[in-house]
């Protein structure tokens, strides 16, 4: 598509459920980002997709946390178990490759209440 | 660890310049961005440097000087659409993964 997509836009669970974040990165793009951005907090790295590279998990917070990509297209972040201070917008962001400029899209609003 | 610093707060008047300074401590440097993100929406890119020096790009510049560890964004005859949050974002090592900063809220006022 013409630009990053991710849905919900918005989503309110309730503590304790598991939810399912999708991101449709721009076509051709290699390099898919997950970030939490918290209330007054900078951006967090999640996890980072590289072509058919094992991705870099090293900014998930906890094993509620997993992230797949499949075909080298289309991302899933699942959170299992959802805490209060997992309520965050997370955006997603690819770019053709490695080194070159990001594109995010306009993110989705968790909140778990 | 990497470490990114950026004012929490800038505010300024119409039409006037402001200069909003980005200060890093990392392991390695690739290079240095600049985002612009308006309330409620995705981050937009506005610039990246990996040289030192000046970049200029219509009412927007970017300043670099790697030895110091220290970007600049200088934004010129300010606009009210300008009021956003400007995200300083480092790029290291092999992994090209970029740490953010806090960013710096900017307000435009008349």
């Amino acid at each position: 598509g013409a630009g990053v997509s991710q849905s919900p836009s918005n989503k309110v669970t309730e503590k304790g459920k598991d939810v399912e974040l999708r991101c449709d990165p721009i076509s051709g793009h290699t390099a898919l980002y997950w970030y939490r951005q918290s209330l007054g907090q900078g951006l967090e790295f999640l996890i980072y997709f590289q072509g058919n590279s094992a991705p870099d998990k090293s900014g998930l917070p906890s094993d509620r946390f997993s992230a797949e990509r499949t075909g080298g297209s289309v991302s899933t972040l699942t959170i299992q178990r959802t805490q209060q201070e997992d309520s965050a917008v997370y955006l997603c962001a690819s770019s053709p490759k490695t080194g070159d400029g990001y594109t995010f899209g306009s993110g989705t609003r968790l909140t778990v209440v | 660890g990497q470490n990114i610093d950026q004012p929490t707060e800038m505010t300024a008047t119409e039409g006037a310049i402001v200069q909003i300074n980005c200060t890093y401590q990392t392991s390695g440097f690739n290079g240095l961005f600049w985002y612009q993100q308006h309330a409620g929406e995705a981050p937009t890119f506005l610039s990246y440097n990996v040289l030192d020096g000046l970049e200029e790009k219509g009412r927007f510049s970017s300043f670099l000087s790697r030895s110091k560890g220290y970007s600049y964004l200088l934004l010129k005859e300010l606009q009210m659409k300008d009021s956003a949050s400007y995200l300083c974002a480092v790029e290291t090592g092999g992994s090209y993964i970029p740490t953010f900063g806090r960013g710096t809220s900017l307000i435009v006022h008349p």
